[in-house]
């Protein structure tokens, strides 16, 4: 069965960088394009951007332009998700999502929490 | 960049009750719209999808409608585990949500 599963919750200072990890299993990775949505505690989700791991082509949404970076390892199927220079406001769920082969998100991993405090 | 509008923001209904959530984008997107639930501390699970095809496994008092601008998506008779937020995504161009919108116990 297809599965995401992300890395443990993190907590950074203002201004540290945070790398969060997507392992999927139970399809071939190289075949499906992972998106990153964040959702910060009580608030709606937020579209951050789109990795093909196939060629590693990458698209981010403008709000984070310059601040966030999507990679992989295909040897390990596992995909990641950077973001630097971190404020207060990035507190918030990161999820990673499968994106089908209709464009929607059919697989979600199940969040991880990063926290941003001084 | 196209925006989503859902309403309302907050839904309270009964057991047994009809519920429709309706979801605006700010241009056509054809319908190339998915329906999401969240439950606290979940991830979202897809419900509909291309406006209104149902996902596997999904109860069929869900159902989704709309085209071009204007969706919807209807529960026919809600369900204790139908209590949670609703979200619509339009993935005509990129990817882009609705504000949600939670459905609580009357």
């Amino acid at each position: 069965q297809v599965q995401l599963v992300q890395s443990g919750a993190e907590v950074k200072k203002p201004g540290a960088s945070v790398k969060v990890s997507c392992k999927a299993s139970g399809y071939t990775f190289t075949s499906y394009d992972i998106n990153w949505v964040r959702q910060a505690t009580g608030q709606g989700l937020e579209w951050m951007g789109w990795m093909n791991p196939n060629s590693g082509n990458t698209g981010y949404a403008q709000k984070f332009q310059g601040r966030v970076t999507m990679t992989r390892n295909t040897s390990i199927s596992t995909a990641y998700m950077e973001l630097s220079s971190l404020r207060s406001e990035d507190t918030a769920v990161y999820y990673c999502a499968r994106v089908g082969s209709g464009s929607y998100y059919d697989y979600w991993g199940q969040g991880t929490l990063v926290t941003v405090s001084s | 960049d196209i925006q989503m509008t859902q309403s309302p923001s907050t839904l309270s209904a009964s057991v047994g009750d009809r519920v429709t959530i309706t979801c605006r984008a700010s241009q056509s997107i054809s319908s190339w719209l998915a329906w999401y639930q969240q439950k606290p501390g979940k991830a979202p699970k897809l419900l509909i999808y291309k406006a209104s095809s149902l996902e596997s496994g999904v109860p069929s008092r869900f159902s989704g409608s709309g085209s071009g601008t204007e969706f919807t998506l209807t529960i026919s008779s809600l369900q204790p585990d139908d209590f949670a937020t609703y979200y619509c995504q339009q993935y005509n161009s990129f990817w882009t949500f609705g504000q949600g919108t939670k459905v609580e116990i009357k």
